[in-house]
């Protein structure tokens, strides 16, 4: 139990284009779910947390116009990299957390969803 | 704010013991995770010290002194497939957040 899948596993984008990765907890509801980004040889960076029906909140530095994210239910979050330049090419992750899991705080995470802009 | 140092890396043989460090300053947490990653894949979980002590799960041990700020990961009986980048986290008392270290890569020679 408890997985996450994120789709798709890797994406090549022109610059300027939008670009949106889903984020689905398979057998749990996912009542918060974290998007994290990490750049080659980096550790992992926490962009944002969104609680299921609620705006999400992002970390210091992070540009909420840039980085869309919607919680809209328990088993989806979507982020969405609008007009995206080539320094945002990293791998992007996801974390849920939430009902139907032994530990309501521990995270479990996504694959991961490559992104490289041109 | 949460900072985690971790060295940055380490190489073992195979067969053999490594273990990896973990120094941090919080301004408070629930307790200290450790998670592997293989390239290009996701981080998966190893282990979790919400105490002071050693943790055991198989090959695998943990170990956490809060009054030193200090934790570390220890492999036993290293296999190639231990080859990957090792993070110590924390969760945050007020949102639940993961902060990761900076991370240790692990290389596991014949």
């Amino acid at each position: 139990g408890a997985v996450v899948s994120q789709h798709p596993s890797w994406v090549i984008c022109k610059s300027g284009t939008s670009v949106k990765i889903e984020c689905r907890s398979l057998d749990f509801q996912a009542t918060t779910m974290f998007w994290y980004r990490q750049f080659p040889k980096q550790s992992l960076m926490l962009m944002a947390t969104s609680n299921e029906g609620s705006k999400a909140t992002y970390e210091q530095g992070v540009e909420k116009d840039k980085f869309l994210i919607n919680h809209a239910s328990l088993t989806l979050s979507t982020l969405t990299v609008t007009s995206a330049h080539p320094e945002d090419s990293s791998f992007y992750i996801c974390s849920a957390s939430g009902w139907g899991l032994a530990d309501l705080s521990e995270q479990f995470f996504g694959p991961g969803t490559r992104l490289t802009v041109l | 704010g949460q900072s985690l140092e971790q060295p940055s890396e380490v190489t073992a043989v195979e067969g053999a013991i490594v273990q990896i460090n973990c120094t941090y300053q919080t301004s408070g947490f629930y307790g200290l995770s450790w998670y592997q990653q293989h390239d290009g894949g996701a981080p998966t979980f190893l282990s979790y010290n919400a105490l002071d002590g050693l943790e055991e799960t198989g090959r695998f041990s943990s170990f956490l002194s809060r009054s030193d700020s200090y934790g570390y990961l220890l492999l036993q009986e290293l296999q190639m497939k231990d080859s990957a980048s090792y993070f110590c986290a924390v969760r945050d008392l007020g949102a639940n957040n993961l902060f990761f270290g900076t991370g240790t890569r692990l290389t596991v020679i014949p």
